[in-house]
């Protein structure tokens, strides 16, 4: 399964909402994943199952969506979210996105 | 609180083999999840390598096409990776993972190394 991310790059300034989607060549039938990943840093888990947050990760973050089509939402941007964000899946062979590098103006 | 750390050569000549291995601490590498390998090329996204289950059932990349080994032992709460062949295409940091077998997602990483296929 393929997953495509989108945007490549988002722009904006603290206090606003981001949506990054991930979208699937097939139904995902196991369950996807999001990562953060910093400069430097290994990737961090942020989402489990579609839409729980792993353990000490802010609320604005949200993990939403099924089938084909996902998406996470960051309500409300720090400046700690400039990051590359990774979905990830495991319905046949496991599988990353592409990412989409969050910048904060 | 499971913690891994890679350890690896640094540096490996094109055609050569590249080995890398992750000790685990703070649990049992025989405690029902994966232990996998991902790479990720400099300036490049994720690629998943494979996986390992303390029973040694293992699921690879079928990108990687056959050059790919992974092995663990349980007596040293560590586990391996070996990729022949490698080319320049090959060059990457090296990250260890656990991979949860209840959610299939990664929740523990290591810091990774770096392995460079240069002559």
């Amino acid at each position: 399964i393929v997953l495509t991310q989108s945007p490549a790059t988002l722009s904006l300034s603290p206090g606003e909402k981001a949506t990054l989607s991930c979208r699937a060549s097939q139904t995902v039938t196991s369950y996807l994943a999001w990562y953060q990943q910093k400069p430097g840093q290994s990737p961090r888990l942020l989402i489990y199952e579609a839409f729980y947050r792993a353990t000490g990760v802010p609320a604005r973050f949200r993990g939403s969506g099924s089938g084909t089509n996902f998406t996470l939402t960051i309500s409300s941007l720090e400046p700690e979210d400039s990051a590359v964000y990774y979905c990830q899946q495991r319905s046949i062979w496991l599988t990353f996105g592409g990412g989409t590098k969050v910048e904060i103006k | 609180q499971v913690q891994l750390q890679e350890s690896g050569p640094g540096l490996v000549k094109p055609s050569g083999t590249l080995s890398v291995s992750c000790a685990v601490s703070g649990d049992s590498i025989s405690n029902n999840n994966w232990w996998a390998w991902v790479r990720q090329p400099p300036g490049k996204g994720l690629e998943w390598i494979g996986e390992i289950f303390q029973t040694g059932n293992t699921n690879y990349n079928p990108s990687l096409k056959g050059r790919v080994t992974m092995s663990l032992d349980t007596s040293k709460n560590h586990f391996s990776l070996e990729l022949t062949s490698v080319t320049a295409a090959d060059t990457a940091i090296y990250f260890c993972a656990q991979l949860v077998r209840f959610y299939d997602a990664f929740d523990v990483w290591g810091p990774g190394t770096l392995v460079t296929v240069s002559s």
